[in-house]
């Protein structure tokens, strides 16, 4: 059974950096065409892909903001870590991590998200 | 903005059939298979319903099916009922190796 879970900070301030954790079980990221990735939703509003780590470290970045974007994995941890910088009021958002398959070249498992807000 | 264009609202009666639809270009829905769909109730996380245009995962009903044309991907739900009422998002693999995500389309069985 493959599950996902979320984890940070709820409330940042503005340009401060916002680290968040996604925790997984029931699979392995060192496993060939696996993958986990962060995809957000501000309220009210639609989906926003943000980031991609397979299972090779190979990264992918929403362009529009690779820039304030690092992804990270610890394998041994079953861990995905997401750091965004410079957060804003437009960053509040639902952020929610999900596993990634190649084959499927889709996100088929997701967790539930966290909710983020930054606020000063 | 984002890249898929998908329209704001669509709506049905229990029983009929609606298709929504997904518009991008030669760099993402027209160069490849890889278009798949999501279903988003209210709060909770999206499930995937459609991956690789046409193909269900274990579970989803068949009244749920894909399709593509070109530059445009389309999600057809038959039979509707009232557990379908959501919010849809198609997403598409691109020429520069990311997913596009389309903007959303509220279904509402009427």
């Amino acid at each position: 059974q493959i599950t996902l879970k979320e984890s940070g900070p709820t409330l940042v301030k503005p340009t401060q950096t916002l680290t968040l954790t996604c925790t997984f079980s029931g699979f392995s990221l060192s496993t060939n065409r696996l993958g986990v990735g962060w995809i957000r939703q501000p309220p009210g509003k639609a989906l926003e892909w943000l980031a991609l780590i397979y299972w090779d470290d190979d990264k992918r970045y929403n362009p529009s903001l690779r820039s304030r974007l690092t992804i990270t994995k610890d394998t041994s941890k079953n861990q995905v870590v997401l750091t965004m910088t410079n957060m804003d009021p437009v960053d509040t958002a639902t952020y929610y991590c999900a596993h990634y398959y190649d084959i499927l070249t889709a996100y088929n498992y997701w967790g539930q998200g966290t909710v983020v807000t930054v606020s000063s | 903005q984002s890249a898929l264009t998908q329209p704001a609202s669509v709506s049905g009666s229990p029983g009929q059939s609606i298709t929504i639809s997904c518009t991008g270009t030669s760099s993402d829905v027209g160069a490849y298979k890889y278009v798949s769909w999501y279903q988003q109730h209210p709060g909770k996380a999206p499930k995937l319903m459609i991956y690789d245009v046409n193909n269900r995962p274990s579970g989803v009903s068949n009244r749920f099916s894909g399709s593509k044309s070109g530059n445009t991907a389309s999600l057809t739900i038959s039979g509707l009922q009232a557990e379908d009422e959501a919010e849809y998002y198609c997403t598409s693999y691109t020429t520069s190796s990311i997913l596009a995500f389309g903007g959303g389309t509220k279904l509402t069985v009427l």
